[in-house]
């Protein structure tokens, strides 16, 4: 079946150093999500990209949507304890049923 | 975006029994998504609800195991059957009128001992 495929798996990085998660999909994605989850918590949206090769900001955090809409990637700048959780990445198919496809996510450790 | 309430928040079962997971919403939603997450894992479709219409059950998941209801817009119930320790997971609603973003329920943790 369709799948996203999310790496690294685990990342632990020092405060203040960069991160980065990567997803790719075997096939073009109507658009792509990205959601955090905190330990014990549940998964909230961060931001959805819509358009082919589509960048947004929010703060230090940097989301890509590639040139064929099949990868993405998140990259936090400096690193902060709060950034601490699991990042998902999750596609929206183009054909069949309107649902989303939930990377394996990264979770993020930081040594403060 | 929508209140949701989830319960219970956490539970531990015998194996053999069955638990009733809620899912309310204060505002009427287009369809009902129930995931499960198991330790350290992803999240994994089980069904999705629509009112009025039986769920969808993703490959994997069977009405049986996991029978769902849609009673109305703002409510679903999800019931894990027959449990065994295999089960124990973090068992999620997620109710929706689109597809922008996604939105969840707090999560129950059900321990099956």
């Amino acid at each position: 079946g369709q799948q996203v495929m999310q790496i690294p798996q685990y990342q632990h990085v020092q405060e203040g150093e960069d991160f980065t998660t990567y997803c790719n999909s075997s096939t073009t994605l109507s658009n792509i999500q990205w959601y955090k989850q905190r330990p014990g918590g549940h998964p909230v949206f961060l931001i959805q990209l819509v358009k082919s090769g589509e960048v947004k900001k929010q703060k230090r955090l940097t989301f890509q949507f590639g040139e064929a809409k099949k990868n993405s990637s998140l990259h936090i700048t400096a690193t902060q304890t709060t950034d601490v959780g699991t990042y998902f990445c999750a596609g929206l198919l183009i054909q069949g049923a309107q649902k989303l496809v939930f990377g394996q996510g990264t979770r993020l450790t930081i040594n403060p | 975006s929508a209140v949701i309430s989830q319960k219970p928040s956490r539970d531990i079962c015998q194996r053999g029994t069955s638990l009733t997971i809620q899912c309310q919403v204060d505002s009427q939603v287009t369809m009902m998504f129930w995931y499960r997450q198991q330790p350290g894992q992803s999240l994994t479709l089980i069904a999705t609800a629509n009112q009025g219409s039986e769920a969808t059950y993703e490959s994997g998941f069977v009405i049986d195991k996991f029978p769902i209801s849609r009673p109305n817009l703002t409510f679903s119930t999800l019931t894990v059957s027959n449990m065994s320790p295999e089960d124990s997971s973090i068992y999620l609603c997620s109710p929706t009128t689109g597809l922008t973003e996604a939105f969840f329920g707090q999560g129950t943790r059900l321990t099956v001992v």
